[in-house]
């Protein structure tokens, strides 16, 4: 069994300050790596996609990617209040695989 | 359309029950799968379904049926459940590369 690593948190950041959430995973033939925000009682929700090496924007969310560690990471920026939720990191086995494995989650607080 | 469809949203049934879940996209998706989460866990596969046929099955118990009618449907049934399957069950569909859509799933309760 492939596997994808996170730190379960839970991960506390002030208002206004940067996240920073951090994803190991063991398959080197992934290819395609994604993170969701999943809010309590509510299904998962995607807010990344990566599948190139370097990093990524979008609005106040930057992926980085390293394939030679193997090693994923979300920064959110100025972080709000609403942030606070699960965020999990997902990853698709293999190559022409579809089997979409998620770590553990890492719970985050932002605090006002 | 860009959503996942799911009913119901709850559901309680007995042990000797017989339900189904239904999930409907319409975003031209050829890969569909069944999740099972359970509370302050990460959604775990159960069934993907690719051009609308079987392919990969974890290894769930036989009391769970998935159905892929048409391309836009994927259906589970339920027969003979556990109070341990209690859980919230996620229908997804992808493109061939990109991410994947979750529906607001549906919450069971076996009781």
């Amino acid at each position: 069994q492939k596997e994808v690593e996170q730190n379960s948190g839970p991960l506390s950041v002030p208002e206004g300050a940067i996240a920073s959430l951090n994803c190991t995973y063991s398959d080197r033939g992934s290819q395609s790596f994604f993170w969701y925000r999943q809010y309590s009682g509510k299904s998962p929700e995607l807010i990344m996609s990566i599948y190139s090496n370097g990093d990524k924007e979008d609005g106040r969310f930057t992926a980085q990617l390293n394939k030679a560690s193997q090693y994923v990471s979300l920064l959110i920026r100025d972080s709000q209040p609403s942030d606070s939720a699960t965020y999990l990191c997902a990853v698709v086995e293999g190559q022409g695989a579809q089997k979409l494995v998620f770590g553990q989650g890492t719970r985050l607080t932002i605090n006002p | 359309d860009t959503e996942v469809t799911q009913t119901p949203k709850h559901l309680v049934m007995g042990m000797t029950n017989k339900k189904s879940l239904k999930c409907e996209q319409h975003m031209g998706h050829r890969a569909m799968y069944w999740y099972k989460q359970k509370a302050k866990k990460p959604p775990e596969l159960m069934f993907v379904y690719s051009y609308e046929k079987l392919s990969i099955n974890e290894s769930v118990p036989s009391r769970f049926s998935p159905e892929c009618p048409n391309s836009s449907l994927l259906n589970l049934h339920l027969h003979a459940l556990q109070p341990e399957d209690s859980a919230l069950y996620l229908c997804a569909s992808s493109p061939p590369r990109g991410g994947y859509t979750f529906g607001s799933g549906t919450r069971l309760t076996v009781v």
